[in-house]
């Protein structure tokens, strides 16, 4: 089974904090992807990557940035944060190489409460 | 247009009910599709790819209308475990990039 694991459930940080979260997955996948989910608005993509030292943005990168180094992990940051990014993160990976290969395999997601 | 609309719902049938839901899309170029579902405070789970030819997977039967960009998902005989919300993913384009509705909230009462 594909496994992705994020490195914490809940997290509580104060406003201005820099906070990295963590996400590994352990079936080499190509591509992985940060999301945040909040209530009314669905997922929503931040930025992803789909190899080694590469990202792109996604729909509502400000205020985050990434750090893919190795295949498996796939860092998050929020530089300074703000209240506002207070929400629920998702990691996901997926496999590559082909539109049959899009199948998202999440993590169990990091809550984030920004005091 | 939004790029993938679903209906919010909630929907609210009593258990053995038939449930369809239906989520358009806008890009026509678009190749992938899938139904995830989601329980409440988990994670997205794949629930099934949705093919040009349809597909079933037991109770559950996804459809593509290229014509009229909608994918379909049809529940049969629903079960209180059924209860949860059903994500319609699409990829842009012919891309990898996914796009997520919003959901359907799906309720099965007793």
């Amino acid at each position: 089974d594909v496994k992705v694991t994020q490195s914490s459930r809940y997290l509580v940080k104060r406003t201005g904090e820099k906070v990295f979260l963590e996400c590994v997955q352990d079936m080499d996948h190509e591509n992985m992807f940060w999301y945040r989910q909040d209530p009314g608005l669905g997922l929503r993509l931040i930025y992803f990557s789909y190899d080694v030292k590469m990202k792109e943005k996604g729909d509502i990168p400000e205020g985050y940035s990434v750090s893919r180094e190795k295949k498996e992990r796939f860092s998050l940051i929020l530089e300074s944060a703000s209240t506002n990014q207070t929400s629920m993160y998702l990691c996901a990976s997926s496999p590559g190489g082909g539109i049959r290969n899009n199948e998202q395999f999440f993590g169990p997601g990091t809550r984030l409460t920004v005091l | 247009r939004k790029e993938v609309e679903q209906d919010p719902g909630p929907f609210n049938v009593p258990e053995g009910a038939t449930v369809a839901f239906n989520c358009t899309y806008s890009n026509s170029a678009s190749q992938s599709f899938f139904w995830y579902r989601q329980d409440c405070r988990k994670e997205p789970k794949l629930l099934m790819s949705v093919y040009s030819s349809g597909n079933e997977d037991g109770r559950f039967t996804a459809q593509l209308n290229r014509a009229s960009q909608y994918i379909s998902l049809l529940i049969r005989d629903s079960k209180l475990s059924d209860s949860a919300t059903y994500l319609c993913v699409v990829n842009r384009g012919g891309s990898y990039i996914p796009t997520f509705g919003r959901g359907t909230s799906l309720i099965v009462h007793p």
